[in-house]
């Protein structure tokens, strides 16, 4: 089983709607990491969340890690074309510098 | 600051072959972590270098193995080629411990 749940798999939101991508961890999170990848490209950083209650945003992207630190969310105000992708949450669960992902949530935006 | 970069970013190869990719960190870096991305598995970690030392490895067989380089670019090597090593590698760089990874483009390797 994943360590890491991202739900949804698949969101299809209209242009100018609000949207959220849940990640969920049954163990302890040392830093919650998200990134956003275009088909079969790179991964772009996002956001790095660290500390339980922390909350981050950036333009009309917001993300939270909740007082656990076991759950985080990524939430976009007035999604835009330019917001589709997947997007992946990244997890430092042991400590050290390895990374367990989720399975991604393919994100479309209609027009 | 130019990004990660990754070399050759295509590849094609056949069953048997073996394969070396390339990374070079972002300046500054000093830690290089690689990654298998498939669309069964998803992304998967492989390994990570830390000033020539791999500090952490994943579940991969000991066909895959890398090593890093005094000026912290990094190789990976893929021996004995099979069809399932079909995917998309990435490479990450950062500072350190529980630093922020920044992701190469990648390196999309075909097993035929």
């Amino acid at each position: 089983s994943q360590e890491l749940e991202q739900s949804p798999q698949s969101l299809i939101v209209q242009e100018g709607k609000n949207l959220t991508i849940n990640c969920t961890s049954s163990k302890t999170l040392y830093g919650l990491y998200w990134y956003k990848q275009k088909y079969g490209e790179g991964l772009i950083f996002l956001m790095m969340l660290q500390k339980g209650g922390e909350e981050k945003s950036h333009e009309k992207i917001t993300a939270k890690l909740d007082e656990k630190k076991q759950q985080s969310s990524l939430h976009i105000t007035a999604s835009q074309p330019s917001h589709a992708g997947i997007y992946l949450c990244g997890a430092d669960i042991g400590g050290a510098q390895k990374l367990v992902f989720g399975q991604g949530t393919r994100l479309t935006i209609n027009p | 600051k130019a990004g990660v970069t990754q070399t050759p970013r295509y590849l094609i190869k056949t069953r048997g072959q073996q394969v070396t990719l390339s990374c070079s960190p972002i300046s500054g870096h000093r830690s290089v972590s690689w990654y298998q991305q498939t669309p069964g598995q998803g992304l998967q970690f492989l390994f990570e270098y830390f000033s020539e030392t791999q500090r952490n490895k994943g579940n991969f067989p000991g066909r895959f193995s890398g090593r890093q380089f005094s000026n912290s670019r990094s190789e990976m090597n893929v021996s004995t080629l099979e069809l399932g090593d079909s995917a998309l590698y990435l490479c990450a760089s950062g500072q350190g411990l529980q630093e922020t990874q920044y992701f190469g483009p990648g390196t999309r390797l075909l097993v035929l």
